[in-house]
C-alpha cells in the first residue's frame, strides 16, 4: 500500500529563511502529488499538484516542489518565508487512476518574525 | 469556486451517542470523502463515495458508517460514539471531469465525545 513520509514534524525558522520540507512516498508507479497547507484555524488548502510535465511545479504565495522520480520525493521549498506562511503543511499522493489521497503526517512550521 | 460545508464547526456528545456528521458541496462533485484529522497521525480516509448510493471503506472505517442519498451530500455516522473517536473530522470532494482529481476540504467538525 501507498505511504507518504514527512521527515520534519515541526519547523521553526525566522523570516526571510529558506525553507525545504521533506515528503517521500513508497509506491513505484505513476503518481500524483499534492502539497496542502493548512493556516491557523481555517481548512485545509491546496498550495500546488504536480501531475505530468515539468517536474518543478510552483504554487501560490511562492512555494515550489520538485519530483524527483528516481528519489520517489516530492520536496516543498520557499527561497524567502514569512511570518504568515506559519501553518501546517501536508504532502500526498495519489496513485493514478485512483481517487485515494494518501497523506503524510504533516510537519508544523513555525515562522519568527 | 468550489464550496464545501459541513453542517457543525464544534460538537459535544456522550459516549454511546448516535452522532450524525453532514457534508454538502456545491459543485456538482463525483467523489466525496471522508477523513479524521489527529496531531501527528495526518489525515486518515474513513469512507469514500464515487456515486450517489456508492460507499467504499477507507483506512480507518471501523466504528462508522456513511450516507449518500443525494449526490451534494454526504453523512458520516457514528453509530455509537466513543471517547477514542474525539477528533477533527474533514469532508472533501473532488471531480472525475478531466484529469483533475484535487480534492476540496471543507472547514472540518471538531468532534469531543465525553
Amino acid at each position: 500500500a501507498q505511504s507518504v513520509s514527512q521527515h520534519n514534524h515541526h519547523v521553526i525558522l525566522s523570516e526571510a529563511a529558506s525553507l525545504e520540507l521533506g515528503c517521500n512516498y513508497s509506491y513505484g508507479g505513476t503518481v500524483n502529488l499534492f502539497w496542502y497547507v493548512q493556516y491557523p484555524g481555517q481548512h485545509l488548502q491546496l498550495l500546488l499538484k504536480y501531475f505530468s510535465g515539468d517536474p518543478l511545479v510552483k504554487g501560490i504565495k511562492g512555494f515550489e516542489a520538485e519530483f524527483i522520480k528516481s528519489k520517489f520525493s516530492f520536496n516543498l521549498r520557499k527561497p524567502s518565508v514569512q511570518w504568515s506562511d506559519t501553518a501546517e503543511y501536508f504532502c500526498a499522493v495519489m496513485n493514478t487512476g485512483f481517487q485515494k489521497l494518501v497523506f503524510g503526517t504533516g510537519t508544523r512550521l513555525l515562522v519568527s518574525p | 469556486d468550489v464550496k464545501v460545508t459541513q453542517s457543525s464547526r464544534y460538537l459535544v456528545k456522550r459516549t454511546g451517542e448516535k452522532v450524525f456528521l453532514e457534508c454538502v458541496q456545491d459543485m456538482d462533485h463525483e467523489n466525496m470523502f471522508w477523513y479524521r484529522q489527529d496531531p501527528g497521525l495526518g489525515l486518515r480516509l474513513i469512507y469514500f463515495s464515487y456515486d450517489v448510493k456508492m460507499k467504499e471503506k477507507g483506512d480507518i472505517p471501523e466504528g462508522y458508517s456513511v450516507s449518500r442519498e443525494k449526490k451534494e451530500r454526504f453523512s458520516l455516522i457514528l453509530e455509537s460514539a466513543s471517547t477514542n473517536q474525539t477528533s477533527m473530522y474533514l469532508c472533501a470532494s473532488s471531480s472525475n471531469r478531466g484529469s483533475q482529481e484535487t480534492q476540496y476540504f471543507g472547514p472540518g467538525t471538531r468532534l469531543l465525545v465525553l
